[in-house]
């Protein structure tokens, strides 16, 4: 069985320091894993995705996640927060067709 | 939103109605999801579709339905609308499977909000 578990329901920072969005896996096998945002009233889009290809992922906007089997951990990171990042944010892992978990998100609010 | 088009993208409906969702790609992807999305209970998946006519439940299918007769059209219907199906929906499409690595990103749509009253 595949799950992932976001550590933090709500993440809050100043703009300009760095983000941390915590995320770790339950998977029987290597998985896939994938990063989401969600603006205010807006689909999801794709952050970045871990397909066992490199172990650190370098995504959209200066985000990024590294791929760490030995803690079962797939944290976002980005060095400098932006207004912009505001949104909430989902950790995702996908086996079969239908076997997609999401996490239940995290909401990072940036303060200016 | 890379093909994908969700209409309608609000809707007000009462208590016992039927209403229909559709869900329409360009992307010629085989894969088609519906999901709905709740405070506190994140992204649940309804009903998906691994090709033409070929349809399978998710972890919430209770009263809803779907069909998809072409590629590029999936329907979501609620033959009887109840409050508790009050929420955002999206469909997302796959070019792959779970296991296709190179392919089994999901692309979102934009979402549909429906209010049951």
């Amino acid at each position: 069985a595949q799950s992932v578990t976001q550590l933090d329901s709500h993440v809050s920072v100043s703009e300009g320091t760095p983000v941390l969005l915590r995320c770790n896996y339950s998977s029987s096998y290597s998985p896939s894993l994938f990063w989401y945002v969600q603006h205010p009233n807006k689909g999801l889009q794709l952050l970045l995705k871990y397909t066992s290809a490199a172990t650190l992922v370098k995504g959209i906007n200066g985000f990024e996640a590294e791929f760490k089997k030995s803690e079962t951990s797939f944290h976002l990171t980005k060095p400098s927060a932006h207004m912009s990042d505001a949104a909430e944010y989902f950790c995702v892992t996908r086996g079969g067709y239908q076997k997609v978990t999401f996490g239940t998100g995290t909401k990072l609010q940036v303060i200016p | 939103d890379a093909g994908i088009t969700q209409s309608p993208r609000h809707k007000v409906t009462e208590t016992g109605t039927p209403v229909t969702l559709r869900c329409h790609q360009t992307e010629n992807h085989r894969y088609m999801y519906w999901y709905r999305q709740d405070p506190g209970h994140g992204l649940r998946l309804i009903h998906y579709s691994y090709g033409v006519k070929d349809t399978d439940k998710g972890e919430v299918s209770d009263g809803y339905s779907v069909s998809r007769s072409k590629t590029e059209d999936f329907l979501l219907t609620l033959e009887s609308a109840t409050s508790s199906q009050t929420s955002v929906y999206f469909c997302a499409i796959s070019e792959g499977g779970g296991r296709q690595r190179g392919a089994n990103v999901l692309t979102f749509g934009a979402g549909s909000r429906l209010t049951v009253l």
